[in-house]
């Protein structure tokens, strides 16, 4: 099974400075990848994902996020953060018919 | 279009006791699936379903059951709840597990 690895819990940072969350995934076979966010009180909605193609994909809201094969990796950025970026942020693998997710990370932004 | 629709939004349980959440979607999604939400673990998967009729084991499976006799409604069944089983439960669904994950507004459940 997919074992993904968010390895920072907290991260905070003043606003509009940039931002990197990590995400490394465990297998290199094909796999789509997503980034999921989490608001305070509310369920999950997607804010990227990458099934083939271009290794960057972007959001709407200004995150972007590079797929790495070689280093199994899907790192989220933002150039520039708002305090309405405040929120935990999900990588996730689906392989088969499963999803799996990593344990999160909480952005905080510093005004 | 309500999207999908998780009920109820809390609940407490003592040991023993069984209980089911609901869940139901109106997008005519074929992929449905059960998370739980624990501090610091994530959301881990406890059953999915890619169709009427169909139902897999996830990551966290034991202590629960599901079923899936129509396309819209996929309910969780807690058979003897336990304290291990307080969390907050999220049910989602999509055309695929490949495309976008649409999530319920989560169940809060506390097992005393």
């Amino acid at each position: 099974a997919q074992s993904v690895t968010q390895l920072d819990s907290q991260v905070p940072v003043f606003e509009e400075a940039p931002v990197e969350l990590r995400c490394n995934y465990s297998s290199s076979v094909s796999v789509y990848l997503f980034w999921y966010v989490q608001y305070p009180n509310q369920g999950l909605q997607l804010l990227l994902k990458y099934l083939s193609g271009s290794t960057l994909v972007e959001s709407i809201n200004g995150f972007e996020a590079e797929f790495n094969k070689s280093q199994t990796s899907f790192h989220l950025r933002k150039p520039s953060v708002h305090i309405s970026d405040t929120a935990e942020y999900f990588c996730a693998v689906s392989e088969a018919n499963n999803l799996f997710f990593g344990t999160g990370t909480r952005l905080t932004i510093i005004p | 279009n309500a999207g999908v629709t998780q009920t109820p939004k809390f609940q407490v349980l003592k040991t023993g006791q069984s209980m089911t959440l609901q869940c139901a979607q109106d997008m005519n999604h074929e992929y449905m699936s059960w998370y739980r939400q624990d501090p610091g673990m994530g959301l881990r998967l406890i059953h999915y379903s890619v169709g009427a009729g169909i139902t897999d084991q996830g990551e966290v499976p034991n202590g629960y059951n599901v079923s899936r006799s129509t396309t819209e409604d996929f309910p969780l069944r807690l058979l003897s709840a336990a304290p291990s089983q307080t969390s907050v439960y999220f049910c989602a669904s999509a055309f695929s597990v490949a495309e976008k994950l649409f999530f319920g507004s989560g169940t809060q459940l506390s097992v005393l």
